[in-house]
């Protein structure tokens, strides 16, 4: 099983600044298959980021997804009010799915 | 695609609740679903999946004996049907299809 490790656990951040999120996979995983979602509280996950890199819809380009083998990043280039929420990466190109622990973005 | 969970509630330990998840907007018959759940202010954990067809599942090791998950393409619906039911399976369980979730219901475990 592939367990995925999410660094930092709280990112304390202003609005405008510059986020960056890491997720570290247990042993090298295929890209097509790594993908992140936004949580906010009561609600479901929303896809971002599938494929490592490539923005579900409707996702604003502020948000970029990078990295491959164990390494993945998701990067909010400017923060906006409404982006300030929980974000899990994803391993789901086999069973079991896993996700990593999740890093809460939130206002400084 | 939508999906639409029911059938969570409160359960006392030991008993049993089975949930559903109607799916639409998708060929529902195509696709492998999972059961996801979320303890109150914990992360994302994988319950179980089933393959397009039905014949094949897998589960998670806290859940193998006790849960079983199945799906009715004919109607395109997911089950999950949960029995021995215990205190830390309180969670929002989340139905998933590939990039997409339901709205969750909720299962409370609690005498």
């Amino acid at each position: 099983e592939i367990v995925l490790t999410q660094s930092p656990g709280t990112l304390s951040l202003s609005p405008g600044e510059r986020a960056t999120l890491s997720c570290r996979a247990s042993q090298s995983v295929s890209s097509s298959f790594l993908a992140w979602y936004q949580q906010k509280p009561g609600q479901a996950p929303r896809l971002f980021i599938y494929g490592a890199s490539s923005r579900a819809t409707g996702i604003p380009d502020r948000f970029s997804g990078s990295g491959s083998g164990t390494d993945f990043t998701l990067t909010i280039s400017r923060l906006e009010p409404e982006d300030f929420a929980v974000y899990y990466c994803q391993h789901y190109g086999s069973s079991p799915l896993t996700f990593g622990g999740g890093t809460k973005v939130e206002i400084k | 695609v939508q999906l639409v969970e029911s059938g969570g509630g409160l359960v006392q330990p030991g008993g049993s609740l089975r949930l559903s998840c109607a799916a639409s907007g998708f060929t529902f018959s195509s696709f492998w679903m999972h059961w996801v759940r979320q303890a109150p202010g914990k992360g994302l954990v994988w319950v179980s999946r089933i393959n397009s067809d039905g014949s094949s599942t897998s589960y998670e090791d806290s859940v193998r004996g006790r849960f079983t998950i199945s799906r009715d393409n004919a109607k395109n619906t997911l089950y999950l049907q949960m029995n021995s039911l215990r205190d830390e399976d309180t969670a929002v369980y989340y139905c998933y299809r590939e990039g997409s979730w339901g709205q969750g219901t909720l299962v409370t475990v609690s005498s």
